[in-house]
């Protein structure tokens, strides 16, 4: 089946120690996103790729970056993890055009020490 | 801008009792509407979606939503709550002027009770 996957799905590092979760998709789609999801929170866009368009939101914390080396794969790299940035990190795909829906990745839990 | 109004952070029904989860949205132009599902410790997945074919839109698990364009509403509807439901439910509208963003409600947490 076409699914977007999520490894690894519950993350441990240590504050400040970098971690990178990666995400990889079958459905061959040119939009890739991430977002950072809190307890009881709605899923918060930290930045899409259109294609190899980066596409950054204003708020993203710089100490976020992504990679997207193809169009199957896309990377998360937190560079100096805070205990802030303990959260669910959900990876999503679509079709571009409007109205055209989100398929999600189950997430990856992050716990910082 | 717009944005999506979920009226109840949490609901409470009955096991067999109908599902009314409220949405109200806010757009300048006719809008493409969405409602997802998140079960724990997963990601979200598509329940239904509207994009102006049909007011009444059916998706899965029995679940359906009406796009009320003079209430602004998009609510979802289940004829009659099961014990799997229990989730959170998010509705969304596709951003107007970036066709690859869309734009989430806060959620409504969906409790089923014995």
């Amino acid at each position: 089946d076409a699914m977007v996957i999520q490894n690894p799905r519950y993350q441990v590092t240590q504050f400040g120690k970098p971690v990178t979760l990666s995400c990889s998709q079958t459905l061959n789609h040119n939009v890739m996103y991430w977002y950072q999801q809190k307890s009881s929170q709605a899923p918060k866009l930290l930045f899409h790729y259109y294609d190899k368009d980066f596409n950054n939101e204003a708020d993203t914390p710089d100490n976020f970056q992504s990679r997207r080396p193809n169009t199957s794969f896309c990377f998360l790299d937190i560079r100096s993890p805070g205990l802030g940035d303990a959260a669910m990190y959900l990876c999503a795909t679509s079709r571009e055009g409007i109205g055209n829906e989100q398929f999600f990745g189950p997430g990856t839990r992050l716990t910082v020490l | 801008a717009q944005s999506v109004t979920q009226l109840g952070s949490h609901v409470s029904v009955s096991e067999g009792a109908l599902v009314l989860l409220r949405c109200n949205y806010s757009s300048s132009v006719p809008p493409y509407l969405f409602w997802y599902v998140q079960y724990p410790n997963q990601g979200l997945q598509l329940l239904l979606k509207y994009t102006s074919a049909a007011t009444l839109v059916k998706g899965i698990n029995g679940f359906e939503a009406e796009f009320k364009k003079s209430e602004t509403s998009f609510h979802l509807t289940k004829p009659s709550a099961h014990m799997s439901d229990a989730a959170e439910y998010f509705c969304a509208v596709s951003h107007m002027n970036r066709d690859d963003k869309i734009i989430f409600g806060k959620g409504t947490r969906l409790h089923i009770l014995p």
